[in-house]
């Protein structure tokens, strides 16, 4: 089936560090791709909507400044945790639609834990 | 907000069936029953889905009420590995926005 990966799977840094987190679709090409964080115990939360070529969508209370996102290409969409801070500290999981796919299909990625120490 | 109600927890035996349900009460002509798994540090793994006929894959099966207001996932033979939290989610075809609620934390036990 299709696969999204992400890199890296864990990644620690230190205070005031940027971070970036790449989501890629492996065998499909992907006009769009979302990304969530989830903090411990918690469910997922949608962040932002990635389109190829233009801007994302940010959804209300995320900071486009702080989480900064660039899908220069269909398999390609990566996530910028900017001067990250120990509350950035989370689950940050992709997900991606194939290009002219069948209706509904919607694939994620494996997720990527940051520890912000 | 979550369109969907679902239990906090469950248990099953090993082998059992476990049968988890989903309210959807508001859920609209257009929207199809979606049901995901996460299985501790991992993504949200696709299982089944459904508009209003019964559905059935090698996974599970999806039970939807004639009246589209609640529906169960049906794991057949639950495993050790079947331990997740599963998520029931009312979405549109083209809806790839998605709402997770709490979900169903569902602890298989040997």
């Amino acid at each position: 089936g299709a696969v999204v990966s992400q890199h890296p799977s864990r990644v620690i840094c230190k205070s005031g560090t940027s971070v970036k987190i790449e989501c890629r679709s492996l065998d499909f090409q992907a006009t769009t791709m979302f990304w969530y964080r989830q903090f411990p115990k918690q469910s997922l939360m949608l962040m932002a909507t990635s389109n190829e070529g233009s801007k994302a969508t940010y959804e209300q209370g995320v900071e486009k400044d702080k989480f900064l996102i660039n899908h220069a290409s269909l398999t390609l969409s990566t996530l910028t945790v900017t001067s990250a801070h120990p509350e950035d500290s989370s689950f940050y999981i992709c997900s991606a639609t194939p290009r002219g796919g069948a209706a509904g299909e919607l694939f994620f990625g494996e997720g990527s834990r940051l520890t912000v120490l | 907000d979550a369109k969907t109600t679902q239990p906090p927890s469950m248990d099953c035996a090993e082998g059992r069936a476990a049968n988890l349900p989903c309210n959807h009460s508001t859920i609209s002509g257009n929207e199809y029953v979606y049901w995901y798994r996460q299985i501790h540090s991992q993504g949200p793994q696709y299982i089944i889905h459904g508009l209003k006929n019964n559905e059935t894959n090698e996974m599970a099966s999806l039970i939807i009420t004639e009246d589209r207001k609640s529906s169960t996932l049906i794991l057949p033979h639950a495993t050790l590995r079947d331990t997740a939290v599963y998520y029931c989610i009312v979405r549109g075809h083209n809806d790839y926005k998605l709402s997770f609620g709490a979900g169903t934390t569902v602890t298989v036990r040997a």
